[in-house]
């Protein structure tokens, strides 16, 4: 169980375009969504939080205009990289919580996707 | 704002050998939880294992255990009977309890384990 997807796993597109990344878990109800940004050899960092139903709570210094986030559901999360630029290439990665209060400190995450942005 | 340190940015191990990641946090909470995530070359952040600051006892899952001093604000992490395939990076991390809380990660030691 814990099973958390993203779609798609690697991405190229061009300059000025809009990208669409899919986080979705697929066996449990998620309480929040996060969404992480990691560069290379680098930690994970925290881009936005995500509840189902409502605006997503942006980390300082992040665009939300450029990173939009939809979480339309329990077990669905967008992120929408909006007007890519190159310096937007980077491997996104989205977590979800448990729904049930016993576990809900735990955090599984999706498997990545990689944005490359020519 | 809750901080957490990794001060070993690379670690190696002798494959069967134990080996001991540091890690320290600082927070002016008395309930939270600590995790250590394994992330492989494939990226896919594994939870490893988890304590919670209310329980006093360390927390364990088979080859992997934790050294948790709440009091020096340490979680150090312990593999046992180190396997090839625990070579990974290996991120401390920390919560507040609630599941909207967000999760603050440690920069990352990456660990080698020699044949």
């Amino acid at each position: 169980g814990a099973v958390v997807s993203q779609h798609p796993s690697w991405v190229i597109c061009k300059s000025g375009t809009s990208v669409k990344i899919e986080c979705r878990s697929l066996d449990f109800q998620a309480t929040t969504m996060f969404w992480y940004r990691q560069f290379p050899k680098q930690s994970l960092m925290l881009m936005a939080t995500s509840n189902e139903g409502s605006k997503a709570t942006y980390e300082q210094g992040v665009e939300k205009d450029k990173f939009l986030i939809n979480h339309a559901s329990l077990t669905l999360s967008t992120l929408t990289v909006t007007s890519a630029h190159p310096e937007d290439s980077s491997f996104y990665i989205c977590s979800a919580r448990f729904l049930n209060r016993d576990r809900d400190n735990e955090q599984y995450f999706g498997p990545g996707t990689r944005l490359t942005v020519t | 704002a809750q901080t957490v340190t990794q001060s070993q940015p690379e670690m190696s191990v002798q494959e069967a050998e134990t080996v001991t990641l540091s890690c320290t946090y600082d927070t002016s909470e008395s309930d939270y939880y600590l995790f250590w995530y394994k992330q492989p070359p494939s990226r896919q952040m594994i939870l490893v294992i988890r304590q919670e600051a209310y329980k006093q006892q360390n927390a364990t899952e088979n080859r992997f255990s934790v050294n948790f001093q709440k009091a020096a604000k340490s979680f150090s992490l312990k593999i046992s009977d180190s396997q090839l395939g625990d070579a990974a990076m290996y991120f401390c991390a920390y919560s507040p309890p609630g599941g909207y809380q967000k999760v603050t990660f440690g920069t990352g030691t990456k660990l080698q384990v020699i044949p």
